[in-house]
């Protein structure tokens, strides 16, 4: 069945540095945008960042513009978010999802699949 | 950045009635609008696209309104399930924005 599984959350203090990543499995990844979207406890979704279907589009959230780097490796089928001077205020649920796409030739932005979620904790 | 205010924030309803959530953007989106459920502890799902196609295997008491800045979800009669909280977004414009999410309660 179509797939996301995030994986390198934990805890680390403020200024250093987190690797997430996002494994696709059931689809085919290489064809879809990836979007990473993140969830403060007790907070509303906050979207930080997308990678086109092929990784030669990138945007982010002013937010983490700067500090975050979003990376996708289509022959593994993997997304990345590389999270440097982490802040308290990045505490969250990181999830990674799939964009849509294009439906009935217009491209649509939203969200179809998501993954469980990992849990980043920024704490001294 | 556009930016999505949703009313009520908690919005108190009885099972069976209708719910109406409003989801009001800082400029025109066109029709360039989502909209999600989610359950506590759950990720969140994909109920509208566009801002009136439900996703798939979406129920048909789920509805979506709306255009340029004025969107509305309608739940038709309430489900026990569906006491939870609905968040919009817009996708019209980069960076993509949440609205704060409605919590639908039972009244």
């Amino acid at each position: 069945q179509v797939q996301l599984v995030e994986s390198g959350g934990g805890v680390v203090q403020p200024g250093r540095s987190l690797r997430l990543s996002c494994a696709g499995s059931g689809f085919t990844f290489s064809s879809y945008a990836m979007h990473w979207v993140r969830q403060a406890p007790g907070k509303g979704l906050e979207w930080v960042a997308v990678v086109s279907d092929g990784g030669g589009f990138k945007s982010y959230a002013d937010s983490v513009k700067g500090r975050f780097t979003i990376s996708r490796d289509n022959s593994k089928s993997t997304l990345s978010l590389q999270m440097n001077t982490l802040r308290a205020e990045d505490t969250a649920v990181y999830y990674c999802a799939r964009d849509c796409g294009e439906i009935d030739k217009k491209t649509t932005n939203a969200f179809d699949i998501w993954g469980q979620g990992t849990v980043v904790t920024i704490s001294s | 950045e556009i930016v999505m205010t949703q009313s009520p924030a908690t919005l108190s309803v009885s099972p069976g009635e209708r719910a109406t959530l409003s989801c009001r953007a800082s400029q025109s989106i066109g029709s360039n609008l989502a909209w999600y459920q989610q359950k506590p502890g759950q990720t969140p799902r994909l109920l509208i696209y566009g801002a009136s196609t439900r996703a798939t295997g979406i129920p048909a008491r789920f509805s979506g309104s709306g255009s340029g800045t004025e969107f509305t979800l309608t739940i038709s009669s309430l489900q026990s399930e569906d006491f939870t909280v609905f968040y919009c977004q817009q996708y019209d414009k980069w960076p993509l924005t949440f609205g704060g999410g409605t919590k639908v309660q039972i009244k």
